[in-house]
């Protein structure tokens, strides 16, 4: 069963304009949810983690259990943010991990 | 500080051969895992080692085999090799302090 959705493959939008990037999670207990990024030629690496609650490079998520979403939100998205995005999920033990499929984001000039 | 590195880069097999992926971590990190990266399926979990001298399976360990040989490296093998194991793999260690993950380059395995 997939753990963790997101939706959309490809998302494009123009420099300037908000940016969302959608995730669904199933998972019953507490996991922790992060975003991870991967911009061309460069490794995957953490962008934030739900617990700690801070903006990296512009980047917010919240998680919502009630709606089990945690989605990346910009407000003004640049032409740097262009690259591969995704949701991930740690269970209650912190050692299995699930990904999803990822979403590609380009941004416009 | 290298972080994590993987070797081969790149390789391609015939069906039926064998061969093992070498990672290494320099940060000191007790987890490591593997995993593979599919057009349209994400990374999906191969197996992954909470610390030294331990390996669990993750989402998808069929035909795969793994050792930790020590804190620094965890290697990933496959015995005989087959087309639906062509993919990209990655090794990866986990800081525990905060859960994040640091992950090598990847190598871009073929089989034919």
């Amino acid at each position: 069963a997939q753990r963790v959705t997101q939706p959309e493959k490809l998302l494009s939008v123009f420099k300037g304009a908000p940016v969302e990037l959608k995730c669904n999670y199933s998972y019953s207990g507490s996991p922790e949810l992060f975003w991870y990024v991967q911009y061309s030629r460069q490794r995957l690496q953490l962008l934030l983690r739900h617990i700690s609650r801070e903006s990296i490079k512009g980047f917010t998520a919240d998680l919502n259990k009630g709606e089990t979403s945690f989605h990346l939100k910009k407000p003004f998205a640049q032409e740097e943010d262009s690259a591969m995005y995704y949701c991930a999920l740690s269970d209650n033990t912190g050692n299995q991990f699930y990904f999803g499929t990822g979403t590609s984001l380009t941004v416009i000039p | 500080n290298a972080g994590v590195t993987q070797t081969p880069k790149f390789q391609v097999l015939k069906t039926g051969q064998s061969m093992t992926l070498q990672c290494a971590q320099d940060m000191n990190h007790n987890s490591m895992y593997w995993y593979r990266q599919d057009p349209g399926m994400g990374l999906r979990l191969i197996y992954y080692s909470a610390s030294e001298g331990t390996t669990d399976k993750g989402e998808v360990p069929n035909g795969y085999n793994v050792s930790r040989l020590n804190k620094r490296e965890f290697s990933l093998r496959l015995e005989s090799a087959a087309p639906s194991q062509t993919s990209v793999y990655f090794c990866a260690s986990k800081w525990k302090l905060t859960n994040e993950q640091f992950f090598g380059p990847g190598t871009r395995l073929t089989v034919l």
